[in-house]
């Protein structure tokens, strides 16, 4: 069966820092993998998806994922943060995707 | 980007009582999906929508509980039966818009039960 591990309930970073967070699946075959954001009290957008081809995605508001199958994971990144990036962020795979449990983003002054 | 909308956006509901989310899709699209937030959580799948036929409910979710709808090829219902305080969540559905290889999801219902 599929899964998505993310090890980091909550994060808090200063704006302007740079950014990773963590996601580990567990999947039969080559993943569909995503990055969805979820602002507070909206619905889920997704920042970016990797299907096949080059390992680095480039996603919507300066974020990126590396897909590595060694270490299956799919961490996201971004080299700046800004205050709007605070919001729950969920990492999620396959066709039908099954979420990690979200990790909190946290931006301080 | 696909547009999905839901109604109503938040509802306060008693105990025992029902209510019906409804789904619209800008698009036509072959299959619709219903997830749950509990407080807290991460998304979890309730069931699979697919016009013409039964939904298909994921373990722990039963169609008595969680009837669904789906008369056409943009629009879907969920229905909360029997409301208990545990069903208090976000419902949210979502579709995969053809030729995009995404899911796309609406803004979600947030249910308060008392």
């Amino acid at each position: 069966a599929q899964s998505v591990t993310q090890p980091d309930i909550h994060i808090t970073v200063s704006e302007g820092a740079s950014l990773e967070l963590r996601c580990n699946y567990s999947y039969g075959a080559t993943p569909y993998l995503f990055w969805y954001v979820q602002s507070p009290g909206q619905g889920l957008q997704l920042l970016l998806k990797y299907f096949s081809g080059d390992t680095l995605v480039q996603g919507i508001k300066g974020f990126e994922a590396e897909f590595k199958r060694s270490q299956s994971s799919f961490n996201l990144r971004k080299p700046s943060v800004h205050w709007s990036d605070a919001a729950e962020y969920f990492c999620a795979v396959g066709d039908e995707l099954t979420f990690g449990t979200g990790t909190r983003l946290t931006i301080i002054p | 980007s696909a547009v999905i909308s839901q109604k109503p956006s938040r509802d306060i509901c008693q105990r025992g009582t029902s209510l019906t989310i409804q789904c619209q899709v800008d698009s036509q699209v072959t299959m619709m999906f219903w997830y749950r937030q509990q407080p807290g959580q991460s998304l979890t799948l309730i069931a699979t929508a697919n016009q013409g036929s039964e939904a298909t409910y994921e373990s722990g979710f039963v169609i008595d509980k969680f009837p669904i709808s789906r008369p056409n090829l943009t629009f879907s219902t969920l229905t909360v039966s029997n409301m208990s305080p545990e069903d208090s969540s976000i419902y949210l559905c979502s579709a995969p818009i053809e030729n995009t290889d995404t899911q796309y999801f609406g803004p979600g219902t947030r249910l308060t039960v008392l």
